[in-house]
């Protein structure tokens, strides 16, 4: 059964600072994997999806990579800003997503 | 507009009674899914559905039951045998080859 853990639990960094979000899966059979925000009591917004096939994808100052051989993946946030301050998801599958439990990440002004 | 809509935001409930979460879409998605999710925990999928007329159960899909009439509505009811209801409920839909799900706004269900 797929497996997918988040390193750390939960990440404080100084606002324009660099970072880097990590997401480790199990099984390395995987459809895509998916990339979340999610904000206090809120639903989840999508952010980057990476097909099987591919190896990353960009949007903004977001990009992620995904090496399957590893079972893992990372989401690289650029400049942050207190405004990126939230919970971040990774999730592997197809239809039927599995989830970590998130990084809770806090940018400070 | 186009999204995912769940009503209502907040839901209250007596130990016993059985109740119903709605979850709408207006994007044309053909899958729709459920999932739960509890502080600390990661979402854990209840019941997800490809096509209209025809759903399979997740991963704690006991004590719940769904149904999907119209492919713009999943509605999820939370039954009574459900021993831990209270929780956050999240609906989301995908459509395409490379299922991408959109999640709704969810509902908090509190049961006393």
């Amino acid at each position: 059964k797929q497996e997918v853990t988040q390193i750390p639990a939960a990440l404080s960094v100084p606002e324009g600072e660099n970072l880097v979000l990590n997401c480790s899966f199990t099984d390395s059979a995987i459809y895509n994997l998916q990339w979340f925000r999610q904000d206090p009591g809120k639903g989840l917004t999508s952010l980057l999806l990476i097909q099987s096939s591919q190896r990353e994808q960009t949007s903004g100052r977001l990009n992620a990579s995904l090496d399957k051989s590893s079972g893992r993946s990372t989401l690289y946030i650029a400049a942050s800003q207190p405004g990126d301050s939230a919970t971040y998801l990774c999730a592997a599958g197809s239809y039927q997503l599995t989830f970590g439990k998130g990084t809770k990440l806090s940018v400070i002004p | 507009d186009g999204g995912i809509t769940q009503s209502p935001k907040y839901l209250f409930r007596k130990e016993g009674q059985n109740v119903t979460l709605s979850c709408e879409q207006n994007l044309n998605h053909d899958a729709m899914y459920w999932y739960r999710q509890d502080p600390g925990q990661g979402l854990r999928l209840i019941y997800y559905s490809q096509i209209v007329n025809d759903f399979q159960k997740g991963d704690i899909a006991e004590g719940y039951s769904v149904s999907r009439e119209k492919k713009e509505s999943f509605p999820l009811t939370v039954t009574s045998a459900q021993k831990n209801p209270t929780a956050f409920y999240l609906c989301a839909s995908s459509v395409g080859t490379d299922h991408e799900q959109y999640f709704g706004p969810g509902t908090r269900l509190t049961v006393t």
